[in-house]
Order: C-alpha cells, then sequence, then structure tokens
C-alpha cells in the first residue's frame, strides 16, 4: 500500500516570506498529485492537482512541482489567510485517494 | 452557487447506524461521480467512498467495507452514507466531495475540486 510522507510536520515561517513543503510517495506516481489547504473549522480546498497545475480561482503564489516520488509545494509571499494546514493526496494507486498526514504552516 | 451541505451527523452509541446526507446544488449532479472523505478530530483525511455516477460502482476503504453504504439519488441531487456497526474509532467530521476521476494504471482514482463543510460524527457511549 502507498504511502504519502509530507515534510515538515510544522513549519514556522514570518509573514511575507516563502514556505517550501515537501511530500514523498513511498512508489511512484508520475504526476498524480493534488495538494489542498485546510483552515481551521474549514474543509479542505484544493489548490494544486497534477503536480503543478493550480486549481480554478488560486493564486499563483502557490506553485507546485515535482514528479515520480518527490513533490513540493511553494508558498510565496506568506500572508496571514495561508497560515493552515497543507495535505498532498496522491492519485496513482490503490487504494485511491491516499493523503499525507499534512503540515501545518503557522506564524513565526 | 456550486455548493454540498452534509447532514445527519450526531452522536451515536458503538454498534449503532447513522445516516448521513449531502445535498448539492449548483452543478449538474447526475454527470459526477460524489465521495465521502472523513477526517477524524485533529487528524488527517482518508478517503472513505466513491460512487459511480447512475450508482453502478461503488469504492470503499477497507475499513468501512461491509458496514457502511453509500447510495444516492440523482434526482434530488442528493448522496448518502448508510453507516451500520459504528466503532468509536469511526469518530470523525464527515465531508462529502466531489471528485474528478482520473483511470491511472488501468483504474479509477481521484482527487477532489470541491467540498462540503462537514458533519461531525461522534461514537460514544
Amino acid at each position: 500500500e502507498i504511502v504519502m510522507t509530507q515534510s515538515p510536520a510544522t513549519l514556522s515561517v514570518s509573514p511575507g516570506e516563502r514556505a517550501t513543503l515537501y511530500c514523498r510517495a513511498s512508489q511512484r506516481i508520475g504526476s498524480n498529485l493534488a495538494w489542498y489547504q485546510q483552515k481551521p473549522g474549514q474543509p479542505p480546498r484544493l489548490l494544486i492537482y497534477a503536480a503543478s497545475t493550480r486549481a480554478t480561482g488560486i493564486s499563483a503564489k502557490f506553485s507546485g512541482s515535482g514528479s515520480g516520488t518527490q513533490f513540493t509545494l511553494t508558498i510565496s509571499g506568506l500572508q496571514s489567510e495561508d497560515f493552515a494546514v497543507y495535505y498532498c493526496q496522491q492519485y496513482s494507486t490503490w487504494p485511491p485517494g491516499t493523503f499525507g498526514q499534512g503540515t501545518k504552516v503557522e506564524i513565526k | 452557487e456550486v455548493q454540498l451541505v452534509e447532514s445527519g451527523g450526531g452522536l451515536v452509541q458503538p454498534g449503532g447506524s447513522l445516516r448521513l446526507s449531502c445535498a448539492a446544488s449548483g452543478f449538474t449532479f447526475s454527470s459526477y461521480w460524489m465521495s465521502w472523505v472523513r477526517q477524524a478530530p485533529g487528524k488527517g483525511l482518508e478517503w472513505m467512498a466513491t460512487i459511480k455516477q447512475d450508482g453502478s460502482e461503488k469504492y470503499y476503504v477497507d475499513s468501512v467495507k461491509g458496514r457502511f453504504t453509500v447510495s444516492r439519488d440523482n434526482a434530488k441531487n442528493s448522496l448518502y452514507v448508510q453507516m451500520n456497526s459504528l466503532r468509536a474509532e469511526d469518530t470523525a467530521v464527515y465531508y462529502c466531495a466531489r471528485p474528478i476521476v482520473v483511470i491511472a494504471h488501468g483504474i479509477y482514482n481521484w482527487y477532489f475540486d470541491l467540498w462540503g463543510r462537514g458533519t461531525l460524527v461522534t461514537v460514544s457511549s
């Protein structure tokens, strides 16, 4: 069974700085990876699919890269509304829709 | 407005049953696969079940197979999940979600482009 591992678990970043989040798959998944943002008390929001394609209405400050087993989400110019938990999710192998454990981006 | 609204959550005893509903609006419900995703308190996200547009195919995570049944009523733009033999570990917020389905390595897979706000299910005596 595929395992998605996100790092770090918590990332402390100052407003205006850039945050880099990592997601590693235990087996190759091509570019079949999505990223979500979840704020407290809210549902997840799709940010990125196909590893690097921004979803509709998502700011260009969010960018995704990677393929195979190593993926990155970069958030530039962090603002207060960007502090949240971010999840990666693979959609390549069974079981479907496997999520990582999340990275919390907090204010430094 | 495109939205999903869940209902039916609450407190239930271990071994009990509960039926969740999800009302869809703002898009052609019958054209989309639909899913349930859950999140235990303070934990990550877990895909739980997915149903095809006409209900002819259903997929479940192993931990709920045989206990939970997903269904839909396209005439009512509604998605359901019947949850039986509930356990403490089923305690979670249950989200209705719209999957974007892809075929990878010959099997269906998905990510989610639309989510409801969720409904909390608590299994406790």
